[in-house]
Parts: C-alpha cells; sequence; structure tokens
C-alpha cells in the first residue's frame, strides 16, 4: 500500500498570504489528522476529519481550517499568514486499528 | 489533561551497543495506547512500536522493545544492536481509546545519537 503523500513539501509565502496544503491518506483510511511541529512548541493537534466531517479540533485559531473530502483526502488552509506559521506541517491517517500514521510533512516558510 | 514527559533531551549510543529511551504519562484512562515514534533528518515520523494498556504483555518489533508499566505510568523503549540508521528524534506518544480516533499527545522527544 501506498503510505500517506502529502504535497507541496516546501512552501514559501509571505505575512499576510493564505496557504493550502493537501494530504492523502493510506488507501482505505478515513480518519486524517494534521499537526503542527515547531522547534519550541513541539508537536501540537490541529483538527482530525472522518467521514468529512470535522471530529476533533485543537486550540488553534479560526485562521487554521481544514476539510476533507468524499476520497477521504483533506485539505488545510491557513489565511492571514504569520511569521509564528512556520513550521512543518504533518498529516497523519488511520483506519481500523487507531494507529497514525503520518506523511512526509510540509515545510511551511512564512517571510 | 494527558500529558507525557520524556526527561532525556539528548542520548548517545555505540553501535551495537542498547539504549533505553523513557517515557512518563499521565492520565485517569484506563484503557489508551502508547506509541514511539522516530523522526530521522528526512522529518519523515515512523511508528517504531505500539502498546495497548489492557495488554500486560510488553511490545516488541525486531530490535525494539518496550518496557510498559501501568501502574507506573511508564513506558520505556529499549534499541538493542544499535545501528546507525537509529540515529533519530524519538517521540512517545499516548492516545485513550475513545470511540472513534483521538489525538495523539506527545512528548518533546529526545534525541539519539549513534556513535560508529
Amino acid at each position: 500500500k501506498a503510505g500517506v503523500t502529502q504535497t507541496p513539501r516546501y512552501l514559501i509565502k509571505t505575512r499576510g498570504q493564505q496557504v493550502t496544503l493537501s494530504c492523502s491518506p493510506i488507501s482505505g483510511h478515513r480518519s486524517v489528522s494534521w499537526y503542527q511541529q515547531t522547534p519550541g512548541q513541539g508537536l501540537q493537534f490541529l483538527f482530525e476529519y472522518f467521514s468529512e466531517t470535522q471530529r476533533n479540533k485543537g486550540n488553534f485559531p479560526g485562521r487554521f481550517s481544514g476539510r476533507q473530502f468524499s476520497n477521504s483526502r483533506s485539505e488545510m488552509n491557513v489565511s492571514t499568514l504569520e511569521l509564528g506559521d512556520s513550521a512543518l506541517y504533518l498529516c497523519a491517517s488511520s483506519g481500523t486499528t487507531d494507529t497514525q500514521y503520518f506523511g512526509p510533512g510540509t515545510r511551511l516558510t512564512v517571510l | 489533561a494527558q500529558t507525557v514527559t520524556q526527561s532525556q533531551p539528548e542520548m548517545s549510543v555505540q553501535e551495537a551497543e542498547t539504549v533505553t529511551l523513557s517515557c512518563t504519562y499521565d492520565t485517569s484512562e484506563s484503557d489508551y495506547y502508547l506509541f514511539w515514534y522516530k523522526q530521522p533528518p528526512s522529518r519523515q515520523m515512523i511508528l517504531v512500536i505500539r502498546q495497548e494498556a489492557y495488554k500486560q504483555q510488553n511490545a516488541t518489533e525486531n530490535r525494539f522493545s518496550v518496557n510498559f508499566q501501568k501502574a507506573a505510568k511508564s513506558f520505556s523503549l529499549k534499541i538493542s544492536d544499535s545501528q546507525l540508521g537509529d540515529a533519530a528524534m524519538y517521540f512517545c506518544a499516548y492516545s485513550p481509546t475513545h470511540s472513534g480516533n483521538t489525538p495523539l499527545v506527545f512528548g518533546k522527544g529526545t534525541r539519539l545519537s549513534v556513535i560508529a
């Protein structure tokens, strides 16, 4: 089975812009979770989608949003980018075992 | 709220030797999952091993094994016959087993260096 894929792998944006990141889960997995990783805060949970519905949400401002499509692919969007949004964004998918498998991440740099 | 603590920011081990990484957690739940993930310089988060709290037997995956002490809320990872490719950040993570997937709570990580 192919693993979790994320696009793009690297992204450079400027403050105030918006960005959309994409995640394709492992085939058959219906749950997709998003995490932000920074040197200062470590790994923090953003949100989780299951069958096109947001099932869990972390403590992030409303500028961070997401969605899931009928094929389980997920996107996350960050609007009005701030310097502090520079991070590695990791997507993970899980199936019936509740074990999360991660993609390679998208490295976002905000200038 | 559940918390995960990794008290060793950095560890080193000689190639072919054994090393143990520590992890403690705090929860009021009786059933949950515990994981160790490895993040090499490529930044890909790789699942190393998983433990279900209701299972008393410690999980093992080839050279990787855990020492799960439920009463002490301790979950250490032992790497035997260390290899250069084991050099990475290792994260301990917790997840309760409510119905539906719940977010992982991660520790701050332990950076493991392997010395040739």
